[in-house]
């Protein structure tokens, strides 16, 4: 079973340039999650989807953040304009079914993004 | 509101000495608690996880941690090291569902395993 993929690995770019992340999830796992991990730091949430809904997107940044998940499979983050802070590693996880915390999530590596 | 302390940044072990990796967690509702582990360049993978059963967890690679509620602590143990075990490690709480669902996490316990 492949697990949760995410592209790119890594991305270096300028401050105020756009940049996406893509996430695909374990195939069949409805809840995806995109965390934010600073160095340092654990993971935090910005963006919880049960299918295409966004149930939970109360930490996402919205002035310059912007996440969808059409036909509610795989998903794209986006931050535009970036900004120097947000250089962290960006991480998507996907579980199998509803907001139940005792349902497992599935992490993919991350996305490590750099903002120069 | 939940939260979660992980004491102590770095823990350093001997190969083949006991491992303990220390969580104290806060949450207004019974908590549901995990342990992740993270390898360098890599996403979290679960360890174990408490949800009100057996306090005693076992989970992956020989680790354990015992749920006290009297302490609210969910430590995490292995009795003996391996140089595998150098990672970073992770405690985290949530609720049942909805927004309490939500996985908080530490900030983390980076072990390293000397020789």
């Amino acid at each position: 079973e492949a697990g949760v993929v995410q592209s790119p690995r890594y991305k270096i770019i300028e401050k105020k340039q756009p940049v996406a992340f893509w996430c695909n999830p374990i195939s069949g796992h409805n809840t995806l999650y995109w965390y934010l991990q600073n160095l340092g730091q654990g993971p935090e949430l910005l963006i919880r989807y049960e299918n295409e809904e966004a149930v939970d997107d109360s930490q996402l940044p919205k002035d310059r953040f912007s996440a969808e998940r059409l036909k509610g499979v795989d998903s794209t983050l986006k931050i535009q304009p970036a900004e120097l802070g947000d250089s962290a590693v960006y991480l998507c996880a996907s579980s199998p079914g509803g907001s139940a915390s005792y349902n497992e999530q599935f992490f993919g590596p991350g996305t490590r993004l750099t903002v120069l | 509101a939940q939260s979660v302390t992980q004491l102590g940044s770095h823990v350093s072990v001997s190969e083949g000495a006991l491992v303990l990796l220390r969580c104290n967690y806060s949450s207004s509702v019974p908590p549901y608690l995990f342990w992740y582990v993270q390898y360098p360049n890599q996403g979290l993978q679960l360890l174990l996880k408490y949800t009100s059963a057996a306090t005693l967890v076992k989970g992956i690679n020989g680790f354990e941690a015992e749920f006290k509620k009297s302490e609210t602590s969910f430590h995490l143990t292995k009795p003996s090291a391996h140089m595998s075990d150098a990672a970073e490690y992770f405690c985290a709480v949530s609720g049942y569902s909805g927004s309490q669902g939500n996985l908080i996490f530490g900030k983390g316990t980076k072990l390293s395993v000397k020789p």
